[in-house]
C-alpha cells in the first residue's frame, strides 16, 4: 500500500512570514496533487506536477516535485490569514484516477 | 454552476439503521468515487465508478455499497451502520483520466452512528 506522510501537522504563523510544508512517500507517483481544504467545505486542487523535479508557481505558492517523483514540498511566500486552511497532497497512479491522499498540514496565520 | 452536490450535510444515525447519502454532478464525470476523512488518516478511498454500471473497491470498502445506475448520481449506501462508520465523507468526480485531471469535491456529509 502506498502512504504519504506529511509534515509538519499542524503549523502556526504570523502573517507576512514564509513558510514550507513536505509531503514524502517511500513510493513513486506518476503525478502529485496538492489540495487546499477550508472548514465546512471539500477539498479544492490547487496544482499538479507529473514531471521529476518540476516547479510551479501560484501566486505566492511555489510547488516541487521531487526528482524521483516520490516527495514534494509547497513554500508559501508571505502567508496572509486567507492561506489559513488545510493542506493536501495526493499521489496518483499512472492512469490518475486512483489518489492516495496525506493526512494534511493545518495551517492557521494569524494577523 | 459546475458542482458536486452531497445531502445530507449532516446525519446522526443509530447503529443497524439503513441510510443512502447521495450525490449528483451536473459535469457530465464519467468518474466518481467516495471518501472517508478522519482525523490523522486523511481521505481515504472507499469505492470508485468508471461509469454507469462500473464500480469498484477503493481501500476501505468494507460496510458500504454503491450504485451508478446513471452517470450524474453516485450513491453511498450503509446497510447496517456502526460506530467506527462515524466520519466525514466526501463525493468526488473527475473528468476523465490522466493526471492533469482534478478531482471537484462535495462539501461533505459529516455521519455520526450512535
Amino acid at each position: 500500500t502506498q502512504l504519504l506522510e506529511q509534515s509538519p501537522q499542524f503549523l502556526s504563523i504570523q502573517e507576512g512570514e514564509n513558510l514550507t510544508v513536505y509531503c514524502n512517500s517511500s513510493s513513486v507517483f506518476s503525478s502529485l496533487q496538492w489540495y487546499r481544504q477550508e472548514p465546512g467545505e471539500g477539498p479544492v486542487l490547487l496544482v499538479t506536477v507529473v514531471t521529476g523535479g518540476e516547479v510551479k508557481k501560484l501566486k505566492r505558492l511555489t510547488f516541487q516535485f521531487g526528482d524521483a517523483r516520490k516527495d514534494s514540498s509547497l513554500h508559501i511566500t508571505a502567508a496572509q490569514p486567507g492561506d489559513t486552511g488545510l493542506y493536501l497532497c495526493a499521489g496518483g497512479d499512472n492512469y490518475g484516477q486512483n489518489f492516495v491522499f496525506g493526512p494534511g498540514t493545518r495551517l492557521s496565520v494569524l494577523p | 454552476e459546475a458542482q458536486v452536490t452531497q445531502n445530507p450535510r449532516y446525519l446522526i444515525t443509530v447503529t443497524g439503521k439503513k441510510l443512502t447519502v447521495t450525490c449528483s454532478q451536473n459535469m457530465n464525470h464519467e468518474y466518481m468515487s467516495w471518501y472517508r476523512q478522519d482525523p490523522g488518516l486523511g481521505l481515504r478511498q472507499i469505492y470508485y465508478s468508471m461509469n454507469v454500471e462500473v464500480t469498484d473497491k477503493g481501500d476501505v470498502p468494507e460496510g458500504y455499497k454503491v450504485s451508478r445506475k446513471e452517470k450524474r448520481n453516485f450513491p453511498l449506501i450503509l446497510e447496517s451502520p456502526s460506530p467506527n462508520q462515524t466520519s466525514l465523507y466526501f463525493c468526488a468526480s473527475q473528468s476523465g483520466t490522466g493526471a492533469l485531471s482534478p478531482l471537484h469535491f462535495g462539501n461533505g456529509t459529516r455521519l455520526t452512528v450512535t
